[in-house]
């Protein structure tokens, strides 16, 4: 069945420092390819999302690459702050649907002042 | 705009109950989809609905069901509870027969004794 690989599980950074999570997907037909953040006790939150058609996405300090051909993307995060701790999942879609999402095991990013 | 709305937000039962949760998708939502979270992993996908039809299931058993009303927000049904139910589940809305980005509730935590 269709899987999502997400690594690494734990990220520890200092504070400024930059921040790359990867995930590889199974599913040659997923085609949209979400990030989420989730703060204890929070619900994950969309922070940044990347189509099929698209290689990399800019927002501020995060970015996301995608590799069609090897299923893989990657979040980026620059200049690093306290606030973004949190755990990060990446998705991958599936049945054509950008509400049926298969997640990674999330990472535990940890930016320390 | 209210956001995806989920209840209760915590609920205990008993081994062998039933259990009932709801979901309120974003306004101008229209695909409602269902996920548990263990502690410590990933979402995984239950199923979704678009126009009061199950369109698509993860691996779960029957025990799970699910239901969506004509003004769209869903039900969320679990039989003959186990231990190993105890988890958040969360609810996501997308629009567009699930054609936009999903936004999660704040999920429900349940807890099996």
């Amino acid at each position: 069945g269709e899987n999502v690989e997400q690594h690494p599980s734990t990220l520890s950074v200092q504070e400024g420092d930059s921040a790359v999570i990867k995930c590889t997907y199974s599913d040659s037909a997923s085609n949209y390819f979400p990030w989420y953040k989730q703060e204890l006790g929070k619900r994950p939150q969309l922070i940044i999302d990347i189509r099929s058609n698209v290689g990399e996405k800019k927002d501020q300090r995060i970015a996301v690459t995608l590799n069609k051909t090897a299923k893989h993307f990657s979040l980026h995060i620059t200049e690093t702050q306290p606030e973004d701790s949190a755990v990060y999942f990446c998705a991958a879609s599936f049945g054509g649907s950008q509400g049926n999402l298969i997640f990674g095991k999330g990472t535990k990013l940890s930016v320390k002042p | 705009d209210a956001g995806v709305t989920q209840s209760p937000t915590h609920l205990i039962k008993t081994r062998g109950q039933q259990v009932t949760l709801r979901c309120s998708p974003k306004s101008g939502h229209d695909t409602v989809s269902w996920y548990q979270q263990a502690l410590g992993q990933g979402p995984q996908f239950i199923f979704q609905y678009y126009e009061e039809e199950e369109r698509q299931r993860g691996n779960f058993p029957d025990r799970f069901s699910g239901h969506q009303f004509p003004n769209y927000s869903s039900e969320l049904n679990v039989n003959a509870l186990l231990l190993g139910d105890s988890a958040l589940y969360l609810c996501a809305s997308s629009g567009r027969g699930g054609d936009t980005e999903a936004f999660f509730g704040q999920g429900t935590r349940l807890t099996v004794v």
